[in-house]
């Protein structure tokens, strides 16, 4: 059983469109997170829901809409895909609220491409 | 604000031999800790080794062990006996204590050479 399970894993899709990324976790974690890493691997934080509730926006642009269902649920829409948004997503879930040991569970990354 | 800084953008080891991956922070949190992460070519994120600043001993999880120095702010990752399969990406990361959030390092590419 995957812990943290997002789909789709590769998205290819043309500049202008909408597309979405869910992540599921099936782990019990009340938070959950949107990582974006770039295509110099370098790793940066999104978005934090904690129970649904949004706690983190990093200054992602607006076209950037995190949307947690359940807290199981994290699902990131992408509004008028841009070229430079073209990167690997990570979801991932947490045991601990801002614990100094808390350890994030990663999902398996989405890679999207804008064409 | 926490840093963390891998200075090592790529290790080229031959196989059976140790390797140390560097890391050094930055934090003016009195508590926290050091998160090591795997990245294989399949590009998941695989957690490898955590140690706490309270802790008095240095962190072990099979072949991998937590050097952590605090005085020098460094909290290197040692991989004994390398195997082929270490080869991947890895990141150290820092928590920025009650913001909910993991800070990443750079990186560092690991080549296990046959």
């Amino acid at each position: 059983d995957t812990a943290v399970s997002q789909t789709p894993k590769y998205l290819v899709t043309q500049m202008g469109n909408d597309k979405s990324i869910k992540c599921e976790q099936n782990l019990g974690h009340d938070t959950m997170y949107w990582y974006k890493q770039d295509s110099k691997k370098f790793l940066k934080i999104m978005f934090s829901y904690n129970n649904k509730e949004l706690i983190i926006n990093e200054t992602v642009p607006n076209r950037f809409s995190p949307k947690s269902p359940d807290k199981a649920h994290l699902n990131l829409h992408i509004n008028s895909l841009e070229l430079g948004d073209s990167a690997v997503y990570f979801c991932a879930s947490s045991d601990r609220t801002g614990g100094v040991g808390e350890k994030l569970f990663f999902g398996s990354g989405t890679q999207l491409s804008v064409l | 604000a926490q840093k963390i800084t891998q200075t090592q953008p790529g290790m080229f080891v031959q196989e059976k031999e140790a390797v140390t991956l560097d890391c050094t922070y930055d934090t003016s949190d009195q508590s926290y800790g050091l998160f090591w992460y795997k990245q294989p070519s399949s590009g998941e994120m695989i957690f490898l080794i955590y140690q706490g600043s309270y802790d008095e001993q240095n962190a072990t999880e099979g072949r991998y062990s937590l050097n952590f120095q605090k005085a020098r702010k460094s909290a290197n990752l040692v991989i004994s006996a390398s195997q082929l399969g270490d080869s991947a990406m890895y990141f150290c990361a820092i928590p920025i204590q009650g913001a909910q959030k993991l800070v990443f390092g750079q990186g560092t590419r690991l080549t296990i050479n046959p």
